[in-house]
């Protein structure tokens, strides 16, 4: 399976929490992406990385959310002191490029987070 | 900023049915244009492109034309299958920010046999 991997799949978490995600691109991907998908706002852009650098952190929502990508790989988006409005499906995307024809984005499956 | 309107949903057709599926967008310039598919369970793939006016995309029976004119993309397949009941996206890419797709909210698409 060499497709974009994100862990967990399901987080149920109490409002106040910080919870962490996870997101494994395909092997070589210099690119990758977060977005949100929530009943209200439909797919969102939240944050662009090219490599370990993020040029385009602008969808990112408060200061509450952050992310990280190490090692020009895996990437964690933190949520602190979650809210319920917080509620949504967050998938991540990898790309080889980020223009021309190698820059399809592939998504992961989505984490589905719940605040209660 | 960039937009895509897209048809609410959700659309209920029957196996053979002709479907569209109207996408309309606004953006500065030629944004390359996309559909995404999302089949239940599964994530978003894309289901086929077009980059530049005229150009038309087409994948499993789907078909989409770039028509700059009416800044339209729209999405059509002549005979829907079961096997198509999914959620679809219409997204953009826009000139100035090349890397970052903009979606409209998907429509739901249910085909009964």
């Amino acid at each position: 399976g060499a497709g974009v991997s994100q862990s967990p799949s399901n987080k149920v978490t109490e409002k106040g929490k910080d919870v962490e995600l996870r997101c494994d691109p395909i092997s070589g991907h210099t690119a990758l992406y977060w977005y949100r998908q929530s009943l209200g706002q439909g797919l969102e852009f939240l944050i662009y990385f090219q490599g370990n650098s993020a040029p385009d952190k602008s969808g990112l929502p408060s200061d509450r959310f952050s992310a990280e990508r190490t090692g020009g790989s895996v990437s964690t988006l933190t949520i602190q002191r979650t809210q319920q409005e917080d509620s949504a499906v967050y998938l991540c995307a990898s790309s080889l490029e980020t223009s021309g024809r190698a820059s399809e984005q592939f998504f992961g499956p989505g984490t589905r987070l719940t605040v209660l | 900023g960039n937009s895509v309107t897209q048809m609410e949903g959700p659309v209920t057709l029957s196996e053979e049915a002709f479907l569209t599926i109207n996408c309309t967008y606004t953006a500065t310039g030629y944004p390359s244009l996309f559909w995404y598919v999302q089949y239940p369970g599964e994530g978003l793939q894309l289901l086929l492109k077009a980059t530049k006016a005229d150009d038309k995309g087409s994948n499993k029976g789907f078909e989409a034309t770039y028509r700059k004119e009416t800044t339209s993309f729209h999405l059509e397949k002549g005979s829907v299958q079961v096997s198509d009941s999914a959620v679809y996206f219409c997204a953009l890419k826009g000139v100035g920010s090349n890397y970052k797709l903009t979606f409209g909210k998907g429509t739901l698409l249910t085909v009964n046999p």
